[in-house]
């Protein structure tokens, strides 16, 4: 298995802009993640997906901040306008129905200017 | 009530000695408390978990000691070694739910 897919792996753009992260769980869990990590405030998550399905977003910072699963292969967190404050490296995670472990994804480090 | 707090921030210990690790929490739902190992440039991965029904599981060098009494969890690093240096996190998790919460982490740096 490839394991959990995250693309881009680096982005940077300016403050203002539409930043748009994605991620391929692995293929047959029902469970998905979307985490933010940074120095000062560590691995925080900021939302998860039950069968595609919005569970709790109380984690995400604001309404610049969207996440959508339109199938059980893809989802997307989307910052729009972007923020230096938003810099940070995003996780996305998935786990099955059945086991507890939820398996990581490489992250994707944004930076804004 | 959803904290979960971690210590030290940062440990060096020579090759072959103990990295300890001590995590606390107060919600008396968590069920479920895995460690994840982090290395720079990657993704977090599951190192090794305990459920409250145990007071100790061991996976090679690798020990969680629980007390359950205490809300504290730790993990033992024995025979510490130079390629266990990266970023420990402890975690709970809910019996009600998916969510995990992760502690603040842990440099642990092994010296040669």
């Amino acid at each position: 298995d490839a394991g959990v897919i995250q693309s881009p792996r680096h982005e940077v753009t300016e403050m203002g802009q539409e930043v748009t992260l994605r991620c391929k769980p692995i293929s047959g869990h029902n469970s998905l993640f979307w985490y933010r990590q940074t120095m000062m405030r560590g691995l925080e998550l900021l939302i998860y997906f039950n069968n595609n399905v919005p569970i709790d977003d109380s984690g995400m910072p604001e309404d610049r901040f969207s996440a959508k699963m339109p199938n059980a292969s893809f989802s997307t967190l989307k910052i729009q306008p972007s923020e230096p404050r938003d810099s940070a490296v995003y996780f996305c995670a998935s786990r099955t129905r059945t086991r507890d472990t939820q398996y990581f994804g490489p992250g994707t480090r944004l930076t804004v200017l | 009530q959803q904290q979960v707090k971690q210590s030290p921030q940062s440990l060096i210990v020579q090759k072959g000695g103990i990295s300890i690790i001590n995590c606390a929490y107060e919600n008396t739902a968590f069920d479920y408390f895995p460690w994840y190992q982090q290395f720079p440039g990657k993704g977090p991965a599951l190192l090794i978990a305990i459920r409250p029904d145990v007071s100790e599981k061991k996976e090679g060098r690798f020990t969680i000691s629980f007390n359950k009494s205490a809300k504290q969890f730790s993990l033992h690093i024995m025979d510490s070694q130079p390629g266990d240096s990266a970023t420990y996190f402890c975690a709970a998790r809910g019996n009600a739910g998916n969510m995990l919460t992760f502690g603040g982490g842990t440099r642990l740096m092994v010296k040669p």
